[in-house]
C-alpha cells in the first residue's frame, strides 16, 4: 500500500522551460514532506522541504507547493536545465510524532531536460 | 567536509551466503538510518539508530537482518543465509536531531547487492 504516490514514472521538458513534479499522499498524518534528486550511482540528495503549516516554500529556482485538503505536493523548476535530469523522489513524515525520523517514499519521477 | 560514505559499493554473493555491508555518517550525526531500495522503487526504511542503540527497527524484513553501531558512529548491516529477493541498493543515511526535530538525512551512494 503506497502512502506517497509519484504516479508519473518520467517527465521530459524543454531548457529553459517549467518543470512540475507531482506527489500524492494518503496518510493524513504527514506534516512534513521533502524532495530528493538522485543522479545514477549517487544517494539521493536533499532539495527541498515543506512543513505542513505552509502552503508554499521556494529555495531559488525550486519551489513546492502543498495542498493539504488534496492531499498534494508538486514541486516546480523555473527555469528547467539540462543538469536537472535525474530522478526526483517525494517523501513524506510524521515530525510532530514519536517516528519523525522515519521517511517514506514514493517511487520517483524520471526527469529529463533537453537542451 | 566528508559526506556519508558505505562500502562496498558492489556486493555480489551467493545465495545463502552471509554479507556485511558498512557505514560511516558524517562526523557529528548522532541519527543514522538504513534505507533499502529495490529496482523500480523509492527508498523503503529499514532501521534508525539513535547514538548506539536501535531505536526502530520496524523496517527490516525478517530476522536475517541485523544492524549494529557499537560506538555510535559506524554502522554495519549485516544479511544472513542471503536469498534472490535480497538483491538490491542498499542506502544508509545519517542527521542530526535539534530541539527534537529531526534534520534532512544525508544519503551516502549505497551498496548495490547482488545475490546470485
Amino acid at each position: 500500500d503506497q502512502q506517497v504516490k509519484q504516479n508519473s514514472p518520467s517527465l521530459s521538458v524543454q531548457e529553459g522551460r517549467i518543470s512540475i513534479l507531482n506527489c500524492d499522499y494518503t496518510n493524513s498524518m504527514f506534516d512534513y514532506f521533502l524532495w530528493y534528486k538522485k543522479y545514477p550511482a549517487e544517494g539521493p540528495t536533499f532539495l527541498i522541504s515543506i512543513s505542513s503549516i505552509k502552503d508554499k516554500n521556494e529555495d531559488g529556482r525550486f519551489t513546492v507547493f502543498l495542498n493539504k485538503s488534496a492531499k498534494h505536493l508538486s514541486l516546480h523548476i523555473v527555469p528547467s536545465q539540462p543538469g536537472d535530469s535525474a530522478v526526483y523522489f517525494c517523501a513524506a513524515s510524521v515530525r510532530s510524532g514519536g517516528s519523525n525520523y522515519k521517511l517514506t517514499f514514493g517511487k520517483g519521477t524520471l526527469l529529463t531536460v533537453n537542451p | 567536509g566528508a559526506g556519508v560514505s558505505q562500502t562496498p559499493s558492489n556486493k555480489v554473493t551467493e545465495k545463502g551466503k552471509y554479507v556485511e555491508l558498512r557505514c560511516d555518517p558524517i562526523s557529528g550525526h548522532t541519527a543514522l538510518y538504513w534505507y533499502r531500495q529495490s529496482l523500480g522503487q523509492g527508498p523503503e526504511f529499514l532501521i534508525y539508530f539513535q547514538g548506539t542503540g536501535a531505536a526502530d527497527d520496524s523496517g527490516l524484513p525478517n530476522d536475517r537482518f541485523f544492524a549494529v553501531r557499537p560506538e555510535g558512529s559506524v554502522s554495519t548491516l549485516k544479511i544472513q543465509r542471503t536469498e534472490r529477493g535480497d538483491s538490491a541498493v542498499y542506502l544508509c543515511a545519517s542527521s542530526l536531531k535539534r530541539g527534537g526535530s529531526y534534520n534532512e538525512q544525508f544519503f551516502g551512494p549505497g551498496t548495490r547487492l547482488t545475490v546470485l
